[in-house]
């Protein structure tokens, strides 16, 4: 089955509006990440979590790693959060960074 | 600062062609590096990584093939494309032993 899988795989919002990304995991992985990537392509990494809760400006992340669960957190949705959400996580704890990605979420802010 | 070159920013190629992609890492030392292959609209999917010069590991069987030739350059080719290549190619490294992996901006590939 799926190692990662994304909820939902689509979200449109209206802008000031939150979300929440939920990302699942078939085993008890460890450095679970999540990226963004611009419409255009560009991928940047949002966090590294791989338990707990971290915030960076108007995003959250939160892993519970017992229950194989994460979440992003996006509030006060701006149109420049537009783009693809993805979960990705490390199935091997090996040294070569094996990261399993999800499907993605894309999330659409309408003005 | 450290900056990560990928070239070129698009290709279009026939069936059949050879190809050659890079990947240029500047201001980091022994880098891990990474291939990753996307879909349109799909996900992300590891192809290939290298800890260090000269030894790459094989992630998924895609008829492609890397090398690192240099510490800072990563290089993915094919002598033979197929349509099924198309899609879009992007770069990483991270140091090791450090969290965050760090991606180029990309080669957009399209097979006729």
């Amino acid at each position: 089955g799926q190692q990662v899988q994304q909820s939902p795989a689509s979200l449109v919002l209206q802008e000031g509006e939150n979300a929440e990304l939920q990302c699942n995991f078939s085993s008890t992985a460890t450095r679970l990440q999540w990226f963004y990537q611009h419409p255009g392509g560009r991928l940047v990494s949002l966090f590294y979590n791989p338990s707990g809760t971290k915030h960076t400006g108007r995003l959250t992340s939160t892993t519970v790693t017992n229950e194989r669960r994460g979440s992003l957190h996006i509030s006060s949705s701006q149109t420049t959060d537009s783009g693809t959400y993805f979960c990705a996580i490390d199935l091997t704890n090996s040294a070569g960074n094996k990261l399993t990605f999800g499907i993605g979420t894309r999330v659409l802010v309408r003005p | 600062a450290q900056t990560i070159h990928q070239w070129p920013v698009a290709e279009i190629k026939a069936v059949g062609s050879p190809l050659s992609l890079g990947c240029t890492i500047k201001g980091k030392s022994s880098p891990n590096l990474y291939w990753y292959w996307q879909a349109t609209g799909g996900t992300l999917q590891q192809l290939f990584y290298s800890i260090t010069v000269g030894q790459v590991e094989s992630v998924v069987q895609l008829n492609l093939s890397a090398s690192r030739p240099k510490d800072d350059q990563f290089i993915l080719s094919t002598e033979k494309l197929l349509l099924s290549h198309s899609g879009f190619y992007l770069c990483a490294w991270i140091q090791g032993g450090a969290e965050t992996l760090y991606f180029g901006s990309g080669t957009r590939l399209t097979v006729l």
